[in-house]
């Protein structure tokens, strides 16, 4: 079985300044890794993704995640948020189960960006 | 080129009735995954159809069910409706059924039951 926690559910940031979001993983087999956005009323728009290869993967609009496989975490972070970032953030795994693609979605954390 | 489509975009229902949602997957596309949104929730795996093949299901009772057509576009019935039924139903779709394999979601479809 896999599973994925994301600890803040809401996390109030001021424009500009530097975010975090948390989020760690549990599974027996090897996991990809992703992180997917949420705008109010829409579908879900893949942010980043972790597959293989380096540990630290980037998105076109700033943000980054790094895979750590000791601590079974793959945390978002972004150095400077701007107002446009607010919205529902997803962390996902997904891992082979019984021969099809199963993908396991955290409960999601709302990032609001302050003026 | 389109991206994922889902019909209706919104759906009220009452309990006990039954609905069916759809989705169109991307070009080329062939494999088609199915998830409830409660909210404040993340989504749940409910189905995924490869090759017009169920390949995986959640743990949802069997008053959910799909299929796949020829032209890999799928329909998701929900049979009953229960007031918890209520959810944003999302459609992906993706080239492959492999874990790798990236899931392109389509804007939803939101369900309410009275």
């Amino acid at each position: 079985a896999q599973s994925v926690t994301q600890l803040d559910s809401q996390v109030p940031v001021f424009e500009e300044a530097p975010v975090e979001l948390r989020c760690n993983y549990s599974s027996s087999v090897s996991v990809y890794l992703f992180w997917y956005v949420q705008y109010p009323n829409q579908g879900l728009q893949l942010l980043l993704k972790y597959l293989s290869g380096s540990t630290l993967v980037k998105s076109i609009n700033g943000f980054e995640a790094e895979f750590n496989k000791s601590q079974t975490s793959f945390h978002l972070r972004k150095p400077s948020v701007h107002i446009s970032d607010t919205a529902e953030y997803f962390c996902a795994v997904s891992a082979p189960s019984g021969g099809y693609q199963k993908v396991t979605f955290g409960i999601g954390t709302k990032l609001q960006v302050i003026p | 080129d389109a991206g994922v489509t889902q019909s209706p975009t919104h759906l009220i229902k009452t309990r006990g009735q039954q609905v069916t949602l759809r989705c169109s997957p991307i070009s080329g596309h062939k494999s088609v995954s199915w998830y409830q949104q409660v909210l404040g929730q993340g989504p749940q795996f409910i189905f995924q159809y490869y090759e017009k093949e169920e390949r995986g299901r959640g743990n949802f009772p069997d008053r959910f069910s799909a299929r796949q057509f020829p032209n890999y576009s799928s329909e998701l019935n929900v049979n009953a409706l229960l007031l918890g039924d209520s959810a944003l139903y999302l459609c992906a779709s993706s080239v492959g059924q492999g874990s790798s394999y990236e899931q392109y979601f389509g804007p939803g479809t939101r369900l309410t039951v009275t």
